[in-house]
């Protein structure tokens, strides 16, 4: 496979449930990253991780946790989720320093329910 | 605070109706400026990047241009493939794009 892959493509979860999204990149990058989509908002950065440690947390709440094992997977463990947290996760993965002339590489994304 | 916003929300045209998306941005130092496509339940994938004024960029019916202040993304006889919501982005400080809200083209047969 090539490019960047998650799973699952979907996901229905209750408030009480424990999921995790997996991201997987075979582009040899250094560094990956989680975004939440919602309707009519603009993609929001939630984790940065270069070279396997986390750079960056952007006041995301504590029921979403990130793992990044190495340097081509990206885990975003979910629990005791709220409703308004229903949207597509987008995992990235790109070369750092800077973002090269083609900047992140997405993958195709995990659309999530809460119910 | 580094910042980008887009126009027209939403823009619908007639195939082979031309027309111009624009992208403007406030950001200390410019270090590139990103268009990608997104497809309905797709991520965004990479079209141009723009990283001077005056600078253009062309890839079939699409041509991007940059000025100081602004980008356009010029879609030259759209068909309805190209339907699709277009976004643009700009690094910031640290290295993290700071994403446009995008604009929803459709191109009606």
């Amino acid at each position: 496979e090539t490019g960047v892959t998650q799973t699952p493509r979907h996901l229905v979860m209750g408030m009480t449930n424990k999921k995790s999204l997996k991201c997987e990149q075979h582009l040899g990058h250094n560094a990956m990253y989680w975004y939440k989509q919602s309707a009519k908002k603009p993609l929001e950065l939630m984790f940065v991780y270069s070279l396997e440690e986390r750079v960056e947390n952007n006041s995301v709440p504590s029921r979403f946790s990130p793992e990044c094992p190495n340097s081509s997977h990206l885990f975003l463990h979910l629990h005791t989720l709220q409703p308004e947290d229903s949207a597509l996760y987008l995992c990235a993965s790109s070369q750092l320093p800077g973002q090269g002339s083609s900047g992140y590489t997405f993958g195709s994304g995990t659309r999530l329910t809460v119910v | 605070e580094d910042q980008v916003t887009q126009s027209p929300e939403a823009l619908r045209l007639q195939e082979g109706e031309s027309s111009s998306l624009n992208c403007s941005y406030t950001v200390s130092g410019l270090r590139g400026l990103f268009w990608y496509r997104q497809d309905p339940g797709k991520g965004p994938e990479f079209l141009f990047t723009l990283y001077s004024a005056g600078e253009e960029k062309e890839k079939e019916r699409l041509k991007a241009t940059l000025t100081k202040k602004e980008s356009f993304l010029h879609i030259t006889a759209p068909k309805p493939e190209d339907s699709a919501t277009y976004l643009c982005a700009v690094p910031d400080y640290g290295q993290n794009f700071v994403f446009g809200p995008g604009t929803r083209l459709s191109v009606l047969p």
